[in-house]
């Protein structure tokens, strides 16, 4: 069974200009869930989809979207690039929304604007 | 802000002897907790977790246990292999939803 999959691995923008980053959840799994990790702020919750609607949005600027397809697949979308916004991107899915089932995370995006 | 932290930034452990990281929490509407562990280049992966209304939970070779009196978390794992070194988060999960929020990790070094 595939885990899930984040594409690209490595991005390299620069300032000002916006990038879209994908990601395919496991087989079968409903929820997809995006963070961004940072050495001087951690792992930071983004926002979670299930079945294709934005259940929770964390504390970022509305320059970060997402959305979610009827295959489970998301993308998420960072427009108006800014240094600040090098980062790991983290892409996890779970089978259901709730708080007790596991969450699978990707290898990650790693973002580099400069 | 955050509601879960981590006491040490980095802990050596001899090979073959036990690891014990630990964390603190504030917010007592927490459903599960859960300990991540994230190598070099990879993402957070499960370790193991435990629902707020339990105390102790064992896997394979790892144990975690949490004291809801005093809002503290603890992953100790047994016989610590090199293959252990790694940063590792521990996180919580509330309000029925999917939303992780993550301390700021330990780095944990197996010492040969």
């Amino acid at each position: 069974k595939a885990g899930v999959t984040q594409t690209p691995r490595y991005l390299i923008k620069t300032r000002g200009q916006q990038v879209t980053l994908s990601c395919s959840p496991i087989s079968g799994h409903r929820s997809v869930s995006w963070y961004q990790q940072t050495p001087g702020q951690g792992l930071q919750f983004l926002f979670e989809y299930f079945s294709e609607t934005q259940r929770n949005k964390g504390n970022f600027p509305g320059r970060f979207s997402g959305r979610q397809f009827s295959n489970s697949r998301s993308e998420m979308n960072v427009s108006t690039l800014e240094l600040g916004d090098s980062a790991l991107y983290l892409c996890a899915s779970s089978l259901a929304g709730g708080s007790n089932t596991e969450a699978f995370f990707g290898q990650g995006t790693r973002l580099t604007v400069v | 802000g955050e509601s879960v932290g981590l006491h040490l930034p980095t802990l050596s452990v001899q090979e073959g002897d036990n690891s014990i990281i630990n964390c603190a929490y504030s917010n007592s509407a927490s459903d599960y907790f859960i300990w991540y562990k994230q190598e070099s280049g990879k993402g957070p992966q499960f370790i193991i977790d435990i629902r707020s209304n339990m105390d102790k939970r064992q896997g394979q070779r790892v144990t975690v246990l949490l004291n809801k009196t005093v809002k503290h978390l603890s992953l100790q794992i047994a016989a610590t292999q090199p293959g252990d070194s790694a940063v590792y988060f521990c996180a919580e999960k509330r309000g029925g939803y999917q939303k992780v929020t993550f301390g700021t990790g330990t780095k944990l070094q197996v010492i040969p």
